[in-house]
């Protein structure tokens, strides 16, 4: 069965510096990873996705992720900050259902963000 | 707007009632999805459609749920003599069927329905 690690439930940042969100999974073959990213009262964004093409993926917003199969981590970075970017952010892996078919979401992390 | 829409976007009920919330997912898409999410956790799948046919249900979805999506475009998802255990955002999401059987397409998620049971 897949399953997602969020290493860290909250990280709090200042305005400008990076920012490194931390995912492990596991997964039986080779899987389809995402980020999503979740401000209050709205609906789930998609960050990026890595479908075995790239290992360095690049997303909306300057943000990007690097696939280590060796490390079976997929974290999140960006170089610099924005208040904007404070929100809850999920890694997600493609499931092992019948037909390997559902998103497993890890726990998610709330990142802060301070001026 | 063309993207994935909910109704109700809240619902309070009390414990023993019947409730139903629809999704409209984006009109090219043949795959729709139902998960629930609870207050700090992420969101949990619950089941999934391929135009008409309900292809996966997980665990968590007991037996006083049902989803149907009758005509492969709009889906609902009924919760019968609600608990208050059932509270939650209950989130739509749909995607193009995948290429192949192991590789994923995007999900476009709605803004989800909040469940109240008192």
């Amino acid at each position: 069965a897949q399953s997602v690690t969020q290493l860290d439930s909250h990280v709090s940042v200042s305005e400008g510096t990076p920012v490194l969100l931390r995912c492990n999974y596991s997964s039986s073959y080779s899987p389809s990873l995402f980020w999503y990213v979740q401000h209050p009262n709205k609906g789930l964004q998609l960050l990026l996705k890595y479908t075995s093409a790239a290992t360095l993926v690049k997303g909306i917003n300057g943000f990007e992720a690097e696939f280590k199969k060796s490390e079976t981590s997929f974290h999140l970075t960006k170089p610099s900050a924005h208040m904007s970017d404070a929100a809850e952010y999920f890694c997600v892996v493609s499931g092992s259902g019948n037909y390997g078919q559902n998103f497993v979401f890890g726990p998610g992390t709330r990142l802060s963000v301070l001026p | 707007d063309t993207g994935v829409s909910q109704d109700p976007r809240h619902k309070i009920t009390k414990r023993g009632q019947n409730v139903t919330f629809r999704c409209d997912p984006i009109s090219e898409h043949n795959r729709l999805y139902w998960y629930r999410q609870t207050l700090g956790q992420g969101p949990e799948f619950l089941t999934y459609f391929q135009n008409e046919a309900q292809l996966e249900k997980s665990r968590l979805l007991s037996d006083r749920f049902s989803a149907e999506r009758p005509k492969g475009s709009f889906s609902t998802l009924e919760i019968q003599r609600t608990e208050q255990g059932d509270s939650a955002m209950y989130l739509c999401a749909s995607s193009l069927r995948p290429s192949g059987r192991f590789s994923l397409n995007e999900q476009f998620f709605g803004p989800g329905t909040r469940l109240t049971v008192l």
